[in-house]
């Protein structure tokens, strides 16, 4: 039981590359998030799903896109990388009780030079 | 709207002293949730604790020990005896019944020092 997974762990893109960043679970969590962190901020909430084949905007949504094709997996993506956007993005996830704890990925560290 | 505060930026203190991590969750809400989270050095995010607004009994495990305040709304969190593998920084959180947005305080970096 592997938990929440992400890949990559690092990576370092040029202003306007493209790419994306996956996260899988093997908990059968129905709510999926993506979250970044950036210095004396804490975590803000990027995207999230609430299941398979849904996705909706968080408090930070501009410049990425989710997917949630497969139940265990949830995709961000960044279509043109800009400097603001180098952070450290953290996955989550949580069954569907009330209150119910979110668990969190290792992180990617992303850089947009 | 909610926020969570955690007033303490950095704490400092030596091995096997008890240190305590303040935080305070303002919402209008009656129902809600609080996390406490660890962050090592190694960059990881773990989970710590939940605790619901309507219930106020402490608790502890092993050296952790937290207290609910909801007359307060203040969620401490207190390590006693201390020991270096406790350095990390400490984000406390809260969520309102129904919402997915957990929202989190900025962090208090705790160092222990041998």
């Amino acid at each position: 039981n592997a938990g929440v997974t992400q890949t990559p762990k690092f990576r370092v893109l040029k202003t306007g590359q493209s790419m994306t960043l996956l996260c899988a679970q093997d908990m059968n969590h129905e709510y999926m998030y993506w979250y970044r962190q950036d210095p004396g901020m804490g975590l803000r909430l990027i995207h999230y799903s609430v299941g398979e084949g849904t996705t909706a905007k968080g408090e930070v949504p501009d410049g990425y896109n989710v997917s949630r094709l497969k139940k265990q997996n949830f995709l961000l993506g960044l279509e043109s990388a800009a400097p603001s956007q180098t952070s450290v993005y953290f996955c989550a996830s949580r069954p569907t009780g009330g209150g119910d704890t979110q668990y969190f990925g290792p992180g990617t560290r992303l850089t947009v030079l | 709207a909610q926020k969570v505060t955690q007033a303490q930026t950095e704490i400092s203190v030596v091995e096997k002293e008890d240190v305590t991590l303040d935080c305070v969750y303002e919402t209008r809400d009656t129902t809600y949730y609080l996390f406490w989270y660890k962050q090592p050095p190694s960059g990881e995010l773990v989970f710590l604790i939940r605790r619901n607004s309507f219930d106020e009994q402490n608790e502890i495990s092993g050296r952790y020990s937290w207290n609910f305040q909801k007359s307060t709304s203040s969620f401490n969190f207190t390590i006693t005896a201390s020991q270096v593998v406790d350095s990390a920084v400490y984000f406390c959180a809260g969520l309102k019944a129904g919402a997915q947005k957990l929202v989190f305080g900025q962090g208090t970096r705790l160092t222990i020092n041998p």
